[in-house]
């Protein structure tokens, strides 16, 4: 069962664009959402968290939007960078310890 | 750079034999979680151990165990290795005890099985 679905697989941008990635979950125990960037040959790097007593959280040109009715959170990517090109993974996490993933996203951001 | 070390970086062995993954974790983190990220499956959490204790258990097969150490370093052990386990083995840790916290990943084992 996959409690968190990541869409889209996979997404190309201009440089200068807005990259936009959703994701949705089932579980409601889920109280943590955070948003990891892996870089080839790395481990997932901690982009930006945000939890549920927020609709919205913003980091530089990064910015969760968080809907609990709808139970889906996005992640905008504002003036997309060739540097921003990663796989990008969100996750749940709740009173279990655990976190679950998304299966990624793979942005390309064309130069 | 994370903080979190992990080795070795790559490791090759055969069918039926056992391995070792280890990991330290940021300085002052007491918690340690291990997660398998392969292709089909993604990032998998396997489990998580606080202050050398087992603290949460996921999709972690029978063959695979692991532990925390008086020193908060962990060691993963995968026997009877198939090559349905080759994978991505990463290591993260985190400060506090209490769920969710900020999770900070190393950079990983990739475990090839022939």
């Amino acid at each position: 069962q996959q409690q968190v679905k990541q869409s889209p697989q996979s997404l190309i941008v201009q440089k200068g664009g807005i990259s936009i990635i959703n994701c949705a979950y089932e579980n409601t125990a889920f109280d943590y959402f955070p948003w990891y960037q892996q870089f080839p040959g790395k481990g997932p790097a901690l982009l930006i968290a945000i939890r549920p007593d927020v609709s919205e959280k913003k980091e530089g040109r990064f910015t969760i939007s968080f809907n609990k009715s709808a139970k889906q959170f996005s992640l905008h990517i504002m003036d997309s960078q060739p540097g921003d090109s990663a796989t990008y993974f969100c996750a749940a996490g709740g009173s279990n310890y655990k976190l679950t993933f998304g299966k990624g996203t793979l942005l390309t951001v064309n130069p | 750079d994370s903080g979190v070390t992990q080795t070795p970086k790559h490791l090759i062995t055969a069918t039926g034999q056992r391995v070792t993954l280890r990991c330290s974790p940021r300085s002052g983190d007491l918690s340690v979680y291990w997660y398998q990220q392969s292709l089909d499956q993604g990032l998998q959490f396997l489990i998580q151990y606080y202050n050398g204790e087992e603290r949460a258990k996921g999709n972690i097969l029978e063959r695979f165990s692991a532990q925390q150490f008086p020193d908060l370093h962990s060691e993963l052990n995968l026997s009877s290795l198939e090559l349905g386990d080759s994978a991505l083995y990463f290591c993260a840790s985190s400060v506090a005890p209490t769920s969710p916290d900020t999770q900070y990943f190393g950079p990983g084992t990739r475990l090839t099985v022939l």
